[in-house]
């Protein structure tokens, strides 16, 4: 049952160039949407969320954007830096659940100098 | 930075043995989680914890599964009765008004069930 999926285990990018990250998801009642970032033996740490009445949200480098009818979400890195290189996780919230987070299975992006 | 830290960082056991995984969440939070990443698979929803009891918990945390915060500062996991599948990492998470954007994660425990 996987109602969020990151499709790519892994992305390579040029240090500099743009990363995209993207996520699926099945439930339409998740409402919230966020990204984290895990480096090795680290717990996930949040990077950026969105709300389902919004399209778009940017916080520096990073972008999310929110496709609903696709359901669809997607991070841009831009530009892309060596200190970028973990496991970006996409999660979901909401459907009458606030506090449970549904991750997809993780992208592994490595930003090459 | 306060944070969230997670005590001992690698558990090995013996199958059918319990194990008993320590957090000590962030000082003024007031919500508590366990999730699960089972190595090469997605994290995974556990349990959460508020005022003194679970307020929501998947179908994994089954009847081998409890929650306790036994004192005022540390929430812990125990598993009755370890099996093979319960190898995991497994995560600790607090936040303060239970938004999950508030969620901070502990470092995680390597579960190793021998």
């Amino acid at each position: 049952d996987q109602q969020v999926k990151q499709n790519s285990p892994s992305l390579s990018v040029q240090e500099g160039r743009i990363s995209i990250l993207n996520c699926d998801y099945t439930n339409s009642m998740f409402d919230y949407f966020l990204w984290y970032k895990k480096y090795p033996a680290e717990g996930p740490t949040f990077l950026i969320s969105i709300s389902s009445i919004k399209d778009k949200n940017e916080d520096g480098r990073f972008t999310v954007f929110l496709n609903k009818s696709a359901k669809h979400l997607s991070l841009h890195i831009v530009p892309s830096q060596p200190g970028d290189s973990a496991v970006y996780f996409c999660a979901a919230s909401g459907g009458g659940s606030n506090y449970k987070l549904t991750f997809g299975k993780g992208t592994l992006l490595t930003v090459n100098p | 930075e306060p944070e969230v830290t997670q005590t001992p960082s690698h558990q090995v056991t013996q199958m059918g043995q319990e194990v008993i995984l320590r957090c000590v969440p962030i000082s003024n939070h007031l919500y508590f989680y366990w999730y699960r990443q089972i190595l090469g698979q997605k994290v995974e929803f556990l349990v959460s914890f508020y005022n003194n009891e679970i307020s929501e918990k998947s179908e994994i945390f089954d009847d081998q599964f409890s929650v306790e915060r036994p004192d005022g500062s540390n929430f812990t996991l125990k598993i009755r009765s370890t099996k093979l599948e319960d190898s995991a990492m497994y995560f600790c998470a607090s936040s303060d008004w239970g938004r999950v954007a508030d969620e901070f994660f502990g470092p995680g425990t390597r579960l190793t069930v021998l």
